[in-house]
């Protein structure tokens, strides 16, 4: 079965560079889902789309913006980076509002190491 | 949500049954208990959810407590593959985009 994709697996910028994560939802997915997770900690939820909307939001910097397009992939973009951007960014994806059993299916993730 | 607590850590001797607890107290009526997983480095992988009654798939089985104070999530076989963070989380099932909000988990270690 299809699966969440990501892009690129792994991606090393230098800081105050910008960044774009791509991230392709499983065929008729309609929601997307971005999370990041530092060294030793746990996924922490970043901004959500349903429908090309933005749904929720979390613990997004300002300095990082995402959208959702037609096709609903989504893109992470991240700008003017800091050492501490250093993370694994996940995306997820589900079909948004289909009731009790919308679980959220994970991608591998995107590596972004900021030098 | 409803804040979940888990043991930060626990054993499994492979080919025997793992049995995970979650406390979630302050659950209310309308929340969902699901599990997650995550192998090291890997996307976390939905498990299981559930409501009141006990569930089970091809992955594993949850039962909830009566009062749905507190979960236990078993693998009946658990396997070296099995070796991962396993996350209790609690949270609604309806209304807009719900995002999952990851505790600390517990982390199992299964032993050959």
């Amino acid at each position: 079965a299809a699966g969440v994709i990501q892009s690129p697996r792994h991606l090393i910028k230098e800081k105050r560079e910008t960044a774009t994560l791509k991230c392709y939802p499983i065929p008729r997915h309609d929601t997307v889902y971005w999370y990041q997770q530092g060294p030793g900690q746990d996924p922490q939820f970043l901004i959500s789309f349903y429908e090309k909307m933005q749904s929720d939001k979390g613990s997004i910097p300002d300095r990082f913006s995402a959208q959702q397009f037609s096709d609903y992939h989504s893109e992470l973009n991240m700008s003017s980076l800091e050492l501490g951007d250093s993370a694994l960014y996940f995306c997820a994806s589900s079909l948004g509002q289909q009731g009790p059993g919308y679980e959220q299916y994970f991608g591998p993730g995107t590596r972004l190491t900021v030098t | 949500d409803a804040k979940t607590t888990q043991p930060p850590s626990m054993d499994c001797a492979e080919g025997r049954a793992a049995n995970l607890p979650c406390n979630h107290s302050t659950i209310s009526g309308n929340e969902y208990v699901y599990w997650y997983r995550q192998i090291h480095s890997q996307g976390p992988q939905y498990i299981i959810h559930g409501l009141k009654n006990n569930e089970t798939n091809e992955m594993a089985s949850l039962i909830i407590t009566e009062d749905r104070k507190s979960s236990t999530l078993i693998l009946p076989h658990a396997t070296l593959r099995d070796t991962a963070v396993y996350y209790c989380i609690v949270r609604l099932s309806s209304g807009s985009a719900r995002q999952l909000t990851f505790g600390s988990g517990t982390q199992l270690t299964v032993l050959p």
